[in-house]
Order: C-alpha cells, then structure tokens, then sequence
C-alpha cells in the first residue's frame, strides 16, 4: 500500500465550479500535511498546509481528519490558472529529517 | 534574493554512464534534499543532507550517492545508469531539519537516459 493515496484524475473542471481532492495517509503518525501545486515541467511549489482545525486561503480550503487518515482540498470557484497537478503532502513522525512523502498527484483542467 | 539553483537543467546520458547533479540552497539554507520524480509519479525522497552530514535516505540502491560542502551546496551522483533513472531531479532546501521548516524546491534537473 502507497504511503500517501490520490486519485490521479484527470479532472476536468469548467471555470468557477468547484473541485475537491482527496488524499489518504497510512501512517497513523505522520505528523505534517501539505498540499503542493505543481504546473507542467515545473518544481512543485508549496500551496497551503493543512491542519485539524482546517485553513482557507482566500479560494482554497483545506482539512485534515487525522481519526480517517484523510487530507483534503477544495477550490472554489476555479479559475483557468487553477489547471495543474496538486500533490498531497505528509510528513513522517519525529526524527531529524524533513523527508516529504508525496502521493502521485491529481491533475487537474479547467476548461473555459 | 536568488532560490534554490540546480544544474544542468537537461542532459542525456547513455546507459551505464554516470552523473552529477549540482545543487546550490537559498543564501542561509543549511538543508538540502533530493527526490526523484518519474513521469506521472509524484516526487520520492533521496537523500537529505544537514551541516554536512546524510540525515535521511530514501529506498534508492548503492548507485545514488550524495555530499553536502562546506558552503552548503550538494551533489547528487548516479552511477551505472539504468533507463529508469530516467526523471526530474529535484533539490530542496531548508533552513534546518526535524520538520517545521518551509521547503523550497528548485527548478530540477532533467535526466533522460538512452
């Protein structure tokens, strides 16, 4: 079983809807989520991090359910620079790395 | 301020050969990571480098080898290519290690080996 689980997509999505992905962790101890955003060839880039409690950044919102090992986002009212890949993200408990654990990524389209 | 450099930024090698990745962190930066990302994958842990010293490897075999210098840049060796080392090559920097930081990835080295 993959360590961080995605639904790779693609999702096609028509401007201004709304698109949530969900993401899955089998460490019950992993101990900080992420989500990244990665454009065509590019590096991937840090979007938001997730916590218990929930975040949103402005159109962006994530949660994280630690009970279900369950991360998740959704983007309100897409927009066409919202097409990319968005990576879920966990790190794994103590130690004296920072190691990321990716899942495969969800493409996503918005279509005009 | 310049971010996380990497170079080459493309290059093709034959199997068998070997390759150095190159890695300059963000001025302060004492963390640098490499990860591997193979097309429709999402990226894979190498290595991490802290002051110097290897503080996390990924499951990659003997072949991967890295270092960190005294200025805080780091290489990333492969020796006897395999096709499947064929991916992005990724370089991330932080300012330390044990998580909490912020990580900056830089903009990759493409490998592709034929």
């Amino acid at each position: 079983r993959k360590e961080v689980e995605q639904d790779p997509g693609p999702f096609n999505v028509p401007e201004g809807a709304t698109v949530a992905f969900n993401c899955t962790y089998s460490n019950s101890a992993s101990q900080s989520f992420f989500w990244y955003r990665q454009d065509c060839r590019k590096e991937p880039k840090l979007l938001m991090s997730v916590y218990s409690s929930g975040n949103e950044d402005g159109r962006f919102t994530a949660q994280l359910n630690r009970a279900s090992q369950y991360i998740s986002l959704l983007i309100r009212d897409s927009k066409l620079s919202d097409s990319a890949t968005y990576l879920c993200v966990v790190t794994p408990y103590g130690g004296a790395t920072n190691k990321l654990i990716f899942g495969t990524g969800t493409l996503l389209a918005v279509q005009p | 301020d310049a971010g996380v450099t990497q170079s080459p930024t493309h290059l093709i090698k034959t199997r068998g050969q070997h390759v150095t990745l190159r890695c300059s962190p963000i001025s302060g930066h004492k963390s640098v990571s490499w990860y591997q990302q193979v097309l429709g994958q999402g990226p894979q842990f190498i290595f991490q480098y802290y002051e110097k010293e290897e503080r996390g490897r990924g499951n990659f075999p003997d072949r991967f080898s890295a270092r960190q210098f005294p200025n805080y840049s780091s290489e990333l060796n492969v020796n006897a290519l395999l096709l499947g080392d064929s991916a992005l090559y990724l370089c991330a920097s932080s300012l330390a290690t044990g998580g909490g930081d912020t990580i900056y990835f830089g903009e990759g080295s493409w490998l592709t080996v034929v």
